[in-house]
Protein backbone atom coordinates (compact mmCIF):
# COMPACT_ATOMS: atom_id res chain seq x y z
CA UNK A 1 0.00 0.00 0.00
CA UNK A 2 0.93 3.50 -0.68
CA UNK A 3 1.61 5.41 2.47
CA UNK A 4 0.79 9.50 2.47
CA UNK A 5 2.78 11.68 4.76
CA UNK A 6 1.75 15.05 5.43
CA UNK A 7 3.52 17.78 7.24
CA UNK A 8 3.36 19.27 9.35
CA UNK A 9 0.42 17.85 11.33
CA UNK A 10 -0.53 21.46 12.46
CA UNK A 11 0.27 25.17 11.80
CA UNK A 12 -0.32 28.10 13.53
CA UNK A 13 -0.58 31.19 11.03
CA UNK A 14 -1.96 34.69 10.90
CA UNK A 15 -4.57 36.04 8.54
CA UNK A 16 -3.19 37.32 4.75
CA UNK A 17 0.50 34.45 5.88
CA UNK A 18 0.79 32.55 2.64
CA UNK A 19 0.43 28.87 3.84
CA UNK A 20 2.31 25.83 2.49
CA UNK A 21 1.26 22.13 3.35
CA UNK A 22 3.23 19.36 2.06
CA UNK A 23 2.19 15.76 1.24
CA UNK A 24 5.13 13.03 0.25
CA UNK A 25 3.88 9.59 -0.91
CA UNK A 26 5.86 6.51 -0.48
CA UNK A 27 5.81 6.23 -4.34
CA UNK A 28 5.01 7.95 -7.27
CA UNK A 29 0.99 8.61 -7.54
CA UNK A 30 1.79 10.04 -10.61
CA UNK A 31 -0.59 13.37 -10.59
CA UNK A 32 -3.46 10.91 -9.03
CA UNK A 33 -3.17 13.42 -5.80
CA UNK A 34 -6.17 14.63 -4.07
CA UNK A 35 -6.66 17.87 -1.23
CA UNK A 36 -9.65 18.20 0.45
CA UNK A 37 -10.86 20.56 3.35
CA UNK A 38 -12.66 19.28 6.35
CA UNK A 39 -14.10 22.34 8.58
CA UNK A 40 -14.65 21.41 11.99
CA UNK A 41 -17.81 19.32 12.62
CA UNK A 42 -18.41 19.58 8.92
CA UNK A 43 -17.72 17.17 5.41
CA UNK A 44 -15.03 16.53 3.90
CA UNK A 45 -15.01 18.96 0.59
CA UNK A 46 -12.57 18.21 -2.17
CA UNK A 47 -10.05 21.48 -2.95
CA UNK A 48 -8.37 20.23 -5.79
CA UNK A 49 -7.56 17.14 -8.05
CA UNK A 50 -4.96 15.81 -10.53
CA UNK A 51 -2.35 17.39 -8.00
CA UNK A 52 -3.00 21.23 -9.33
CA UNK A 53 -7.09 21.37 -10.69
CA UNK A 54 -8.73 23.58 -8.32
CA UNK A 55 -12.28 22.13 -7.52
CA UNK A 56 -15.33 24.19 -8.85
CA UNK A 57 -16.49 26.94 -6.90
CA UNK A 58 -13.25 26.93 -4.64
CA UNK A 59 -11.61 30.43 -4.03
CA UNK A 60 -8.32 31.31 -6.49
CA UNK A 61 -6.18 31.29 -3.38
CA UNK A 62 -6.40 27.62 -3.17
CA UNK A 63 -3.70 26.27 -5.37
CA UNK A 64 -1.68 22.62 -5.73
CA UNK A 65 1.50 21.39 -7.37
CA UNK A 66 3.82 18.13 -7.79
CA UNK A 67 3.98 15.08 -9.26
CA UNK A 68 5.13 11.82 -8.49
CA UNK A 69 6.10 11.85 -4.49
CA UNK A 70 6.33 14.84 -3.27
CA UNK A 71 3.06 17.65 -3.54
CA UNK A 72 2.57 20.69 -1.91
CA UNK A 73 -1.14 22.73 -1.24
CA UNK A 74 -0.94 26.23 -0.79
CA UNK A 75 -2.89 28.93 0.60
CA UNK A 76 -1.23 32.31 -0.78
CA UNK A 77 -3.34 34.96 1.80
CA UNK A 78 -5.26 32.89 4.67
CA UNK A 79 -8.63 33.97 5.45
CA UNK A 80 -10.60 33.51 8.58
CA UNK A 81 -12.62 30.61 6.60
CA UNK A 82 -9.84 28.48 5.84
CA UNK A 83 -9.98 27.06 9.32
CA UNK A 84 -10.13 23.64 8.98
CA UNK A 85 -7.81 20.33 8.66
CA UNK A 86 -6.69 19.59 5.27
CA UNK A 87 -6.06 15.88 4.19
CA UNK A 88 -3.98 14.81 0.61
CA UNK A 89 -5.67 11.44 -0.56
CA UNK A 90 -3.82 9.66 -3.51
CA UNK A 91 -6.26 7.75 -5.94
CA UNK A 92 -3.53 6.18 -8.01
CA UNK A 93 -4.42 2.48 -7.03
CA UNK A 94 -6.57 1.09 -4.14
CA UNK A 95 -6.17 1.94 -1.75
CA UNK A 96 -6.73 5.11 -2.31
CA UNK A 97 -4.77 6.24 1.12
CA UNK A 98 -5.23 9.75 3.33
CA UNK A 99 -2.76 11.46 4.46
CA UNK A 100 -3.16 12.21 8.74
CA UNK A 101 -3.80 15.55 7.93
CA UNK A 102 -3.00 19.14 8.68
CA UNK A 103 -4.63 21.23 11.27
CA UNK A 104 -4.58 24.71 10.74
CA UNK A 105 -5.43 27.05 12.90
CA UNK A 106 -5.50 30.86 12.70
CA UNK A 107 -3.68 33.22 15.13
CA UNK B 1 -28.62 19.45 -6.88
CA UNK B 2 -26.49 16.41 -6.37
CA UNK B 3 -26.97 14.68 -2.95
CA UNK B 4 -25.91 11.81 -1.16
CA UNK B 5 -27.77 10.68 2.23
CA UNK B 6 -26.40 7.95 4.40
CA UNK B 7 -28.70 6.13 6.84
CA UNK B 8 -28.40 3.09 9.09
CA UNK B 9 -26.02 3.64 11.50
CA UNK B 10 -26.26 3.00 15.12
CA UNK B 11 -25.23 1.50 18.24
CA UNK B 12 -24.35 -2.77 17.99
CA UNK B 13 -22.19 -4.85 20.01
CA UNK B 14 -19.27 -6.21 19.04
CA UNK B 15 -19.60 -8.98 16.86
CA UNK B 16 -22.86 -7.52 15.82
CA UNK B 17 -24.00 -6.34 11.72
CA UNK B 18 -25.57 -3.35 10.69
CA UNK B 19 -26.18 -2.49 6.93
CA UNK B 20 -25.82 1.37 5.53
CA UNK B 21 -27.86 2.87 2.65
CA UNK B 22 -26.63 6.04 0.53
CA UNK B 23 -29.48 7.45 -1.45
CA UNK B 24 -28.15 9.76 -4.46
CA UNK B 25 -30.14 12.39 -6.51
CA UNK B 26 -29.02 14.25 -9.46
CA UNK B 27 -27.32 11.71 -10.81
CA UNK B 28 -27.21 7.89 -11.57
CA UNK B 29 -25.03 6.49 -9.20
CA UNK B 30 -24.06 3.49 -10.96
CA UNK B 31 -22.54 5.94 -13.55
CA UNK B 32 -19.63 6.66 -11.07
CA UNK B 33 -16.72 4.82 -8.71
CA UNK B 34 -18.66 5.06 -5.42
CA UNK B 35 -16.68 4.60 -2.08
CA UNK B 36 -17.58 4.18 1.64
CA UNK B 37 -14.98 6.77 3.91
CA UNK B 38 -15.16 6.38 7.42
CA UNK B 39 -13.70 8.75 10.41
CA UNK B 40 -12.78 7.08 13.74
CA UNK B 41 -13.73 10.00 16.78
CA UNK B 42 -10.81 12.81 16.94
CA UNK B 43 -9.02 10.64 13.96
CA UNK B 44 -8.28 11.02 9.87
CA UNK B 45 -10.06 9.98 6.79
CA UNK B 46 -9.65 6.27 5.76
CA UNK B 47 -11.61 4.39 2.66
CA UNK B 48 -12.59 1.40 3.34
CA UNK B 49 -14.61 0.47 0.47
CA UNK B 50 -15.37 1.06 -3.02
CA UNK B 51 -17.01 -0.10 -6.57
CA UNK B 52 -16.09 0.87 -9.62
CA UNK B 53 -19.07 1.96 -12.19
CA UNK B 54 -18.20 -1.62 -13.73
CA UNK B 55 -19.12 -3.29 -10.40
CA UNK B 56 -15.72 -4.04 -9.03
CA UNK B 57 -15.57 -4.03 -5.38
CA UNK B 58 -12.50 -3.02 -3.28
CA UNK B 59 -12.12 -3.18 0.71
CA UNK B 60 -9.05 -2.51 3.06
CA UNK B 61 -7.58 -5.29 4.11
CA UNK B 62 -8.89 -4.36 8.08
CA UNK B 63 -12.65 -5.10 6.62
CA UNK B 64 -12.35 -8.03 4.38
CA UNK B 65 -14.31 -10.88 4.86
CA UNK B 66 -16.54 -8.50 6.72
CA UNK B 67 -18.23 -5.81 4.99
CA UNK B 68 -19.54 -5.91 1.78
CA UNK B 69 -20.53 -3.10 -1.22
CA UNK B 70 -23.11 -3.48 -3.50
CA UNK B 71 -25.55 -1.03 -5.56
CA UNK B 72 -29.21 -1.49 -5.87
CA UNK B 73 -29.51 0.51 -9.71
CA UNK B 74 -33.86 0.44 -9.22
CA UNK B 75 -33.31 2.60 -6.06
CA UNK B 76 -30.44 4.52 -7.61
CA UNK B 77 -28.65 3.55 -3.56
CA UNK B 78 -25.21 2.44 -2.26
CA UNK B 79 -25.08 -0.17 0.47
CA UNK B 80 -22.46 -1.27 2.86
CA UNK B 81 -23.32 -4.43 4.66
CA UNK B 82 -21.17 -5.11 7.91
CA UNK B 83 -21.24 -7.66 9.98
CA UNK B 84 -18.44 -9.33 12.78
CA UNK B 85 -18.35 -5.76 13.76
CA UNK B 86 -15.53 -4.95 16.31
CA UNK B 87 -15.01 -1.58 18.16
CA UNK B 88 -12.10 0.23 15.87
CA UNK B 89 -14.84 -0.01 13.40
CA UNK B 90 -16.70 2.32 15.62
CA UNK B 91 -16.79 6.07 13.52
CA UNK B 92 -18.95 7.95 11.26
CA UNK B 93 -19.24 5.99 7.66
CA UNK B 94 -19.43 8.96 4.56
CA UNK B 95 -20.37 7.58 1.05
CA UNK B 96 -19.11 10.10 -1.81
CA UNK B 97 -19.06 10.11 -5.75
CA UNK B 98 -15.95 9.66 -7.47
CA UNK B 99 -16.78 11.73 -10.91
CA UNK B 100 -14.46 8.83 -12.78
CA UNK B 101 -11.19 8.43 -13.65
CA UNK B 102 -8.93 10.74 -13.05
CA UNK B 103 -11.26 12.74 -10.56
CA UNK B 104 -11.40 12.85 -7.19
CA UNK B 105 -14.40 12.56 -4.53
CA UNK B 106 -16.38 15.15 -5.31
CA UNK B 107 -19.70 14.53 -3.67
CA UNK B 108 -19.97 13.43 -0.11
CA UNK B 109 -22.60 12.74 1.80
CA UNK B 110 -23.29 14.22 5.41
CA UNK B 111 -22.56 10.89 6.72
CA UNK B 112 -23.53 8.00 9.17
CA UNK B 113 -22.86 7.10 13.05
CA UNK B 114 -21.44 3.71 14.01
CA UNK B 115 -20.72 2.72 17.81
CA UNK B 116 -19.53 -0.65 18.61
CA UNK B 117 -19.54 -1.17 22.01
CA UNK B 118 -20.30 -3.14 24.67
Amino acid sequence: DIQMTQSPSSLSASVGDRVTITCRASQSVGSWLAWYQQKPGKVPSLLIYKASTLQSGVPSRFSGSGSGTEFTLTISSLQPDDLATYYCQHYNSYPHTFGQGTKLEIK
Amino acid sequence: ELQLVESGGGLVQPGGSLRLSCAASGFTLSSHPMHWVRQAPGRGLECVSAVSSGGDPYYVDSVKDRFIISRDNSKNTLSLQMDNLRVEDTAVYYCARRLGFGYALDVWGHGTMVTVSS
